[in-house]
């Protein structure tokens, strides 16, 4: 079956600790995007890729940082220069210029702070 | 800048009542949106994508309509079952761009 895989499902960073969420899809989308869930907010978007080797930012992008070097593939970063990380992340994907298909996303990481 | 309001925040019904969610945007110049639901601790899955040019969508006992005019989509659920309690986000997308503008969502619970 098609979808998004995105782990680990629980992750914990330390003081200081540069960490990194995995999300990879077999559905031969062209566009992924990284967002992040806060309790009584919506969805935000961090950062999104529309084609291998090219992303841009999104609404709160200072603090994470991502690659694009697979279509599969887009790993997100969470630095230390991102104060307040704990949240649920997610990741979706959508095939690009195809505006009336609707984005599919993961199950999600929920993000910590020891 | 666009900006989508959901309504109520939470609702607890009991079972076999037909129910509206409501979704509110600032700014008409959309291209489509989109009803998500999402399951406590898990992603978004997709229930009705409406396009600028319609008015509405229906599956199964769900219905959704757009009056992009007046900035404003409802959720129609009929004959609520206890599986239906997640919370349902609506999403707009904006003209000639991949991002979607989501809403706060509104937490839902059927109880027997």
């Amino acid at each position: 079956d098609g979808g998004i895989t995105q782990s680990p499902k629980y992750l914990f960073r330390k003081e200081g600790q540069n960490v990194t969420l995995s999300c990879e899809q077999n559905l031969n989308h062209d566009a992924m995007y990284w967002y992040r869930q806060d309790p009584g907010q919506g969805l935000r978007l961090i950062y999104y890729s529309q084609i291998v080797n090219d992303f841009q930012k999104g609404d709160i992008a200072e603090g994470y940082s991502v690659s694009r070097e697979k279509k599969e593939s887009f790993p997100l970063t969470v630095t230390s220069a991102q104060k307040n990380p704990t949240a649920f992340y997610l990741c979706a994907s959508s095939p690009t210029g195809r505006w009336n298909q609707p984005q599919h996303f993961g199950d999600g990481t929920r993000l910590s702070i020891l | 800048k666009q900006e989508v309001t959901q309504i109520p925040a939470a609702l607890s019904v009991p079972e076999g009542e037909n129910l509206v969610l409501n979704c509110s945007f600032t700014d008409s110049a959309i291209y489509n949106l989109q009803w998500f639901r999402q399951d406590p601790g898990k992603g978004l899955t997709s229930l009705l994508l409406i396009q600028s040019s319609q008015r509405e969508q229906t599956s199964g006992r769900l219905n959704a309509s757009l009056d992009k005019s007046s900035g404003r989509s409802t959720l129609y659920i009929a004959a609520s079952q206890p599986g239906d309690s997640a919370t349902y986000l609506c999403a707009v997308r904006l003209d000639n761009t991949d991002k979607l503008i989501f809403g706060t969502g509104t937490r839902l619970q059927v109880f027997p």
